[in-house]
């Protein structure tokens, strides 16, 4: 059975400093992962995805996150972090082709400190 | 070309009332996907259709809650009798490619349920 933990609810860092948010998951095959972000009253809007091309992946808004197998994470990171970076952040798996078996993470609240 | 819309976005419902959610998806679109994001979590998944059939409904409640989506027309989310324990914000998602595990869900702003 596949499973995403997103090991912190809420992460809080300053402006101009990196952000980090973890990811782990479990899958009996090889997975596809995304992140999405979503801004308050906002649907889900794609970051970035994993398709057992490149390990370490780019996304849009400067994200980027790298899969470790051997760790079985997909942590997202960031150099810089940016005031209009504060949203909610759900790491996600797919697996199989079954819609009940794309699984979201509980979710990270960011928090940018100005 | 625009995105997945939903509404209406803001929905107050009594308890016992009925509760109609609506949901277009994108353009080119034909795989429509619900899900419940309950306050303080993740999202849920409910439902999975594409035109005029349900293709995995695994994860709605066994009563009081169907989804349809007909070959003219926005997909529908329904509750009946709705119950305090319903309030939650209603996301829709599609895709073009229903069940690959590399496609993308495109996700509309969602519908904020509040029962009364």
């Amino acid at each position: 059975a596949q499973s995403v933990t997103q090991l912190d609810s809420h992460v809080s860092v300053s402006e101009g400093t990196p952000v980090l948010l973890r990811c782990n998951y479990s899958s009996s095959y090889s997975p596809s992962l995304f992140w999405y972000v979503q801004h308050p009253n906002k649907g889900l809007q794609l970051l970035l995805k994993y398709t057992s091309a490149a390990t370490l992946v780019k996304g849009i808004n400067g994200f980027e996150a790298e899969f470790k197998k051997s760790e079985t994470s997909f942590h997202l990171t960031k150099p810089s972090a940016h005031m209009s970076d504060a949203a909610e952040y759900f790491c996600v798996v797919s697996e199989v082709s079954s819609a009940s078996k794309i699984i979201f993470g509980s979710g990270t609240r960011l928090s940018i400190r100005p | 070309n625009a995105g997945v819309m939903q509404n209406p976005r803001h929905l107050v419902r009594r308890r016992g009332q009925e509760a109609r959610l609506r949901c277009s998806p994108m353009k080119g679109h034909s795989h429509v996907y619900w899900y419940r994001q309950l306050p303080e979590e993740g999202l849920k998944f409910m439902v999975y259709l594409q035109k005029e059939n349900i293709i995995d409904e695994s994860g709605m409640p066994k009563e009081r809650f169907s989804a349809e989506f007909p070959k003219e027309g926005p997909s529908i989310l329904r509750i009946q009798q709705v119950v305090r324990g319903d309030s939650a914000a209603y996301f829709c998602a599609s895709s073009p490619l229903g069940g690959d595990p590399d496609s993308p869900l495109h996700f509309g702003n969602g519908t904020r349920l509040t029962v009364t």
